[in-house]
């Protein structure tokens, strides 16, 4: 089946560590995703990247890395300076963005909860 | 500055009433509008999207959602709701900025559909 796998689903952390969100998708989507979901506050988009070897930053990319070596992985990295990183975190994919039925429409892999402890 | 607003934190509703949860936009130029529905400690999925054409749209699971442009509304509705509907509902909007699309998620609204 295809789709977009994340890992771990539960992560914990001592201050001062980095720690790596993996995704993987098989849609054969040019554009991934990474939001930060905290309760009451919607979804905050993290960094995107549309092509391989090419990202951008969101609205929230402090404290985080990401890179883009192969269209199938977009691996989200919380560095320790991220002061607040206890979180759900969604990775999405699409398809490249137009008019077409299936375009612009995101899907989500299940999610990694990450835990300062 | 583009948003989307869902004005109800949570909806209750029983069983085999109808249904209907709230969303406004702000965006300049057409929206493209999109309802996605979370389940507990699952990602996002997708249930309907409008982006021009009839103002009624159906999507997933029995819902539709009605694009209203001169109220800037794009509420989700189901004639009538299963306890199976109770979850977490996300309104988004995408617009444009330098070439590139962007999304714009509500901060969602809690379904709860009581037996």
């Amino acid at each position: 089946d295809g789709g977009i796998t994340q890992s771990p689903k539960y992560l914990f952390r001592k201050e001062g560590q980095n720690v790596t969100l993996s995704c993987e998708q098989n849609l054969n989507h040019d554009a991934m995703y990474w939001y930060r979901q905290d309760p009451g506050q919607g979804l905050r988009l993290i960094y995107y990247s549309q092509i391989v070897n090419d990202f951008q930053k969101g609205d929230i990319a402090e404290g985080y890395s990401v890179s883009r070596e192969k269209k199938e992985s977009f691996p989200l990295t919380v560095t320790s300076a991220q002061k607040n990183p206890t979180a759900f975190y969604l990775c999405a994919s699409s398809t490249r963005t137009g008019l077409g039925p299936g375009a612009n429409v995101l899907t989500f892999g299940a999610g990694s909860r990450l835990t300062v402890l | 500055a583009q948003s989307v607003a869902q004005p109800e934190d949570q909806v209750n509703v029983a069983e085999g009433n109808p249904l209907t949860v709230k969303c406004t936009y702000s965006v300049s130029g057409n929206p493209y509008l999109f309802w996605y529905v979370q389940y507990p400690n699952r990602g996002l999925q997708f249930l309907l999207k409008y982006i021009t054409g009839d103002n009624l749209v159906k999507g997933s699971y029995g819902f539709e959602a009605e694009f209203n442009k001169s109220q800037t509304s794009f509420h989700l509705k189901k004639p009538s709701a299963l306890v199976s509907d109770s979850a977490l509902y996300f309104c988004a909007v995408i617009f444009t900025t330098s070439g590139t699309y962007k999304y714009i998620f509500g901060t969602g609204t809690r379904l709860k559909v009581l037996a």
